[in-house]
């Protein structure tokens, strides 16, 4: 039920563009994009509804695809502050009343 | 806004031994969560609040775990006889409603069980 993230971790420049798929076996509601630093708290990023909206955060964007079970992470232009590892948590509706289930996470690591 | 505030920020403890850990949620939201995270994954559901009301409690969480929200503000998540597999970052958050609001986390606190 634990939503699949790929890849695992990355090695970017800064500059380059990264993709973070999340993948679920179960029909979603929803999915929640967080990055956590390390030592420090997971911080939101977006809440993404079914109905395949894309939403953005400054260069950071996300899409859901319903049909696919899936969503994915867009970071363009990467920059040093985007380091951490970055979660997502996926609903699947009041069947599990409305929890998140939580992917195990991507690390990124941005080099100057 | 003050943030959700976790206390202590770390506990050494021996194993067999009982700890409290208290979590003060941001004043307007209702609702209030734990989580378990460990080195390398995410988040694990613990159990949450709905005020002063626990609606859920994780099916993987044991006896030994309890935890209170009296009168819907703080938090307290006790662990009894502790074992060294509950060593880990114990995370609370908070959110106002249900559904599709966002979570506010504190910086956790990481228990290590010698």
């Amino acid at each position: 039920q634990q939503p699949v993230q790929s890849p695992q971790a990355v090695i970017l420049r800064e500059g380059e563009d990264a993709v973070i798929n999340c993948s679920s076996s179960k029909a979603l509601y929803s999915v929640h994009w967080y990055r956590q630093k390390h030592g420090e708290a997971p911080v939101f990023l977006m809440i993404l509804l079914k109905g395949g909206e894309q939403k953005g955060h400054e260069k950071i964007s996300a899409s859901f695809n319903e049909k696919k079970q899936q969503s994915s992470l867009y970071l363009t232009a990467s920059q040093l502050s985007y380091s951490g590892t970055y979660f997502c948590g996926t609903e699947i509706g009041k069947d599990s009343n409305y929890q998140l289930i939580w992917g195990a996470g991507t690390k990124l690591i941005i080099k100057p | 806004d003050t943030g959700v505030s976790q206390d202590p920020r770390h506990k050494i403890t021996k194993r067999g031994q009982n700890v409290t850990f208290r979590c003060d949620p941001i004043s307007e939201h209702n609702r209030l969560y734990w989580y378990r995270q460990t080195l390398g994954q995410g988040p694990e559901f613990l159990t949450y609040f709905q005020n002063e009301a626990q609606l859920e409690k994780s099916r993987l969480l044991s006896d030994r775990f309890s935890a209170e929200r009296p009168k819907g503000s703080f938090s307290t998540l006790e662990i009894q006889r502790t074992e060294q597999g509950d060593s880990a970052m114990y995370l609370c958050a908070s959110s106002f409603r249900g559904p599709n609001e966002k979570l506010f986390f504190g910086s956790g606190t990481q228990l290590s069980v010698l």
